[in-house]
């Protein structure tokens, strides 16, 4: 069947760096996307990888490894606002989306 | 500004009163999707539709129904709403197959209580 983990739930400090990982098994693979909701609001697009290798933004950045059917999110100087809940998603051959649970990440001061 | 609109953002209501909740979107989306959020397990896709007229199933119809007779529109209808469908729901647009540049843009969210 398809799957998609990542961990529930961790904790950072502000100004910290955190990694946050997704493993996945779909039939197919079009491509593994992150996104960032806020508690209570609508999820919204962070990143998209389709090859392998790591994309950066700004202070987060994306690496996918097709091979191992592995993706981390890394976010660098975290700041309070980066407390929400990051959602893996990766597109099967069907180009249908297959989420995680999400992980929730807490910032510390 | 390019949103996707869903009403309403809350209801509570009882079993078996049929609902509707709305969708817009204002950016010419050709696919347009409802999903479902609970708790520990992430979205789930509900129905979806790649173009007027075409819609089909996700993975958690049962109990759904959807139309897409207008490009913008893709309401959400509980013909008998009973208490497991108590849910936050997220109606999302996109322009076309998923990539970089094509990423679904997600409604504020409609969350439903069911009594």
């Amino acid at each position: 069947g398809q799957n998609i983990d990542q961990p529930t739930e961790m904790t950072a400090t502000e100004g910290a760096i955190v990694q946050i990982n997704c493993t996945y098994q779909t039939s197919g693979f079009n491509g593994l996307f992150w996104y960032q909701q806020h508690a209570g609001e609508a999820p919204t697009f962070l990143s998209y990888n389709v090859l392998d290798g790591l994309e950066e933004k700004g202070r987060f950045s994306s690496f996918l490894s097709r091979s191992k059917g592995y993706s981390y999110l890394l976010l660098k100087e975290l700041q309070m606002k980066d407390s929400a809940s990051y959602l893996c998603a990766a597109m099967d051959s069907n180009y249908q989306l297959i989420w995680g649970a999400g992980t929730k990440l807490i910032i510390k001061p | 500004e390019a949103q996707v609109t869903q009403n309403p953002r809350y209801l509570i209501t009882v079993t078996g009163k049929k609902l509707t909740v709305t969708c817009s979107q204002n950016m010419n989306h050709e696919y347009m999707s409802w999903y479902r959020q609970d708790p520990g397990l992430g979205l789930r896709q509900i129905y979806y539709s790649m173009n007027v007229e075409v819609t089909d199933k996700g993975d958690v119809p049962e109990g759904y129904k959807v139309s897409r007779k207008e490009k913008r529109n893709f309401p959400l209808i509980l013909e008998s709403p009973s208490p497991n469908q108590t849910s936050l729901y997220f109606c999302a647009s996109s322009g076309g197959a998923f990539s970089g540049a094509n990423v679904l843009t997600f409604g504020a969210g409609s969350r439903l209580t069911v009594l």
